[in-house]
């Protein structure tokens, strides 16, 4: 199975930082690689996928870079709402994989 | 808008089978794959298996042998179970909309939390 490293684990920010989140996949796995939010007590909402394409309707402060192994979420204003548990996942191969999640939290 | 919608006992004893349900509405249970994935209370996520309309799976091997992934399209609905369970199958299951070709998970349903406890 591919493996998903995220960094860091957890992390504080304010609003209006700009943040980034890395995965990085044990493999190559092209650009088929997505990322989801999540907040407490909720499924995770799709926001990134083929890397960089954003899904409808996820706001434009949210950005998503890199191909092969290394990928990054950008959040570049972050506002109140974002503070949750970031998610990085492939699809390029069985079985799916996660990364084991960013929680940015409130400084 | 297409939603979905887990069903199915919360408790569970150990060594008995976990049966879930998802009911899905705003669209047709065909032309896509489903997929069950679950999330141990305070940690990551595990993608178990999915099904796609006409009927073909895929597990994870890590679950494999103690996991079967049904459809029922004339309910609108694709199933889960899980047998011989343990403590350590207590999370927070959620069915979702991709698979196959794809492995794009686009659609959750809101998970339901299920306990193996006796």
């Amino acid at each position: 199975a591919i493996r998903m490293t995220q960094s860091p684990s957890s992390f504080f920010a304010s609003t209006g930082d700009r943040v980034t989140i890395t995965c990085r996949a044990s493999q190559g796995i092209s650009s088929y690689l997505a990322w989801y939010q999540q907040k407490p007590g909720k499924a995770p909402k799709l926001l990134i996928y083929a890397a960089s394409t954003l899904q409808s309707g996820v706001p434009s402060r949210f950005s998503g870079s890199g191909s092969g192994t290394d990928f990054t979420l950008t959040i570049s204003c972050l506002q109140s709402e974002d503070f949750a548990t970031y998610y990085c996942q492939q699809y390029y191969s069985y079985p799916l994989t996660f990364g084991g999640g960013t929680k940015v939290e409130i400084k | 808008q297409v939603q979905l919608q887990e069903s199915g006992p919360g408790l569970v004893r150990p060594s008995e089978t976990l049966s879930l349900t998802c009911t899905v509405s705003g669209g047709s249970i065909s032309s896509y794959y489903w997929s069950w994935i679950r999330q141990p209370p305070g940690k990551g996520l595990e993608w178990i298996g999915y099904i796609s309309y006409s009927g073909s799976t895929n597990y994870n091997p890590s679950l494999k042998s103690r996991v079967t992934i049904s459809v029922d399209t004339s309910k609108n609905q694709f199933s889960l179970k899980l047998n011989s369970v343990t403590a350590a199958d207590t999370a927070v299951y959620y069915c979702a909309r991709g698979g196959g070709n794809s492995g794009l998970i686009d659609y959750w349903g809101q998970g339901t939390l299920v306990t193996v406890s006796s």
